[in-house]
C-alpha cells in the first residue's frame, strides 16, 4: 500500500484566499484523523472521522475550519479565509481498529505558509 | 482529561551513547501507549507500542516499558547512531471507544558522529 497520501507537499498562500487540503487514507482504514504541527501547541487534533462520518471536531480552531469526508478514500480539510497565524504543518492520519493494531499512520503532511 | 508529558529537549548525544527520554502520562484505565518519530520533513512513524501493563516494545534497538505504577513510558536505546536524529513523541490512545491520540510535546535528538 501506498500509505496515507496527502497534497499539496507545500502551499503558500495569501491572508484571506480559500485553502484546500487532501488526504487520501489506507485502503480499508476506517478512520481519519486531522493534526495540525506547530512549534508553539506541538500536535493537535483537530476532527476525526469513522466511517466517513465526523466523531469529533472539538479540536477545530473556528469556523474558518471545516472537514469533509465524502467518500472512504478522500478527505478535505478547509480553511477560509486563512489568517498567517494558520500557518503550520498539517497532517492525516488513517487507522484501521482490530486486536492488536490500534496505531495511525501519518502522512508526509502540508507545510502550509499564509502571508 | 488525558495527557503526556515527555522530557523537553533539545537532547544532544555523542555516536554510541545511551539514550533515555521520559514520558510519563495521565488517563484513566488502561491506555495504549506508543512511540514515534519524525525525521526531518517526513510524517509521523510508529517506533514501537505497548498495550498492557508491563508490556515492552522494541524495534530498532529502542525498548520502552509500560509500567503502570508510574505512569510512564520511557525510551530507551543502548547506542544511539547518527541515524537516530530526530524528533520523538510519545503518545496514548485511551482506553475504551476513543480512537484519537494523544501527543506529548516531542523531544528533538541530535547524535553527532
Amino acid at each position: 500500500d501506498a500509505g496515507v497520501i496527502q497534497s499539496p507537499r507545500h502551499e503558500v498562500t495569501e491572508m484571506g484566499q480559500e485553502v484546500t487540503l487532501r488526504c487520501k487514507p489506507i485502503s480499508g482504514h476506517d478512520y481519519l484523523f486531522w493534526y495540525r504541527q506547530t512549534m508553539m501547541r506541538g500536535l493537535e487534533l483537530l476532527i476525526y472521522f469513522n466511517n466517513n462520518v465526523p466523531i469529533d471536531d472539538s479540536g477545530m480552531p473556528e469556523d474558518r475550519f471545516s472537514a469533509k469526508m465524502p467518500n472512504a478514500s478522500f478527505s478535505t480539510l478547509k480553511i477560509q479565509p486563512s489568517e498567517p497565524r494558520d500557518s503550520a504543518v498539517y497532517f492525516c492520519a488513517s487507522s484501521i481498529y482490530t486486536t492488536g493494531r490500534t496505531e495511525a499512520f501519518f502522512g508526509q503532511g502540508t507545510r502550509l505558509t499564509v502571508v | 482529561g488525558d495527557s503526556v508529558t515527555q522530557m523537553e529537549g533539545p537532547v544532544t548525544l555523542s555516536e554510541e551513547a545511551c539514550l533515555t527520554i521520559n514520558c510519563t502520562y495521565t488517563a484513566t484505565g488502561y491506555p495504549s501507549l506508543f512511540w514515534y518519530v519524525q525525521y526531518p520533513g517526513e510524517g509521523l512513524q510508529l517506533l514501537l507500542k505497548a498495550t498492557k501493563a508491563d508490556d515492552k516494545g522494541s524495534n530498532k534497538g529502542f525498548e520502552a516499558t509500560y509500567r503502570k505504577e508510574t505512569t510512564s513510558f520511557h525510551l530507551e536505546k543502548g547506542s544511539v547512531q547518527v541515524s537516530d536524529s530526530a524528533v520523538y513523541f510519545c503518545a496514548l490512545r485511551a482506553s475504551g471507544s476513543a480512537r484519537q491520540l494523544t501527543f506529548g510535546s516531542g523531544t528533538q535528538l541530535t547524535v553527532l558522529p
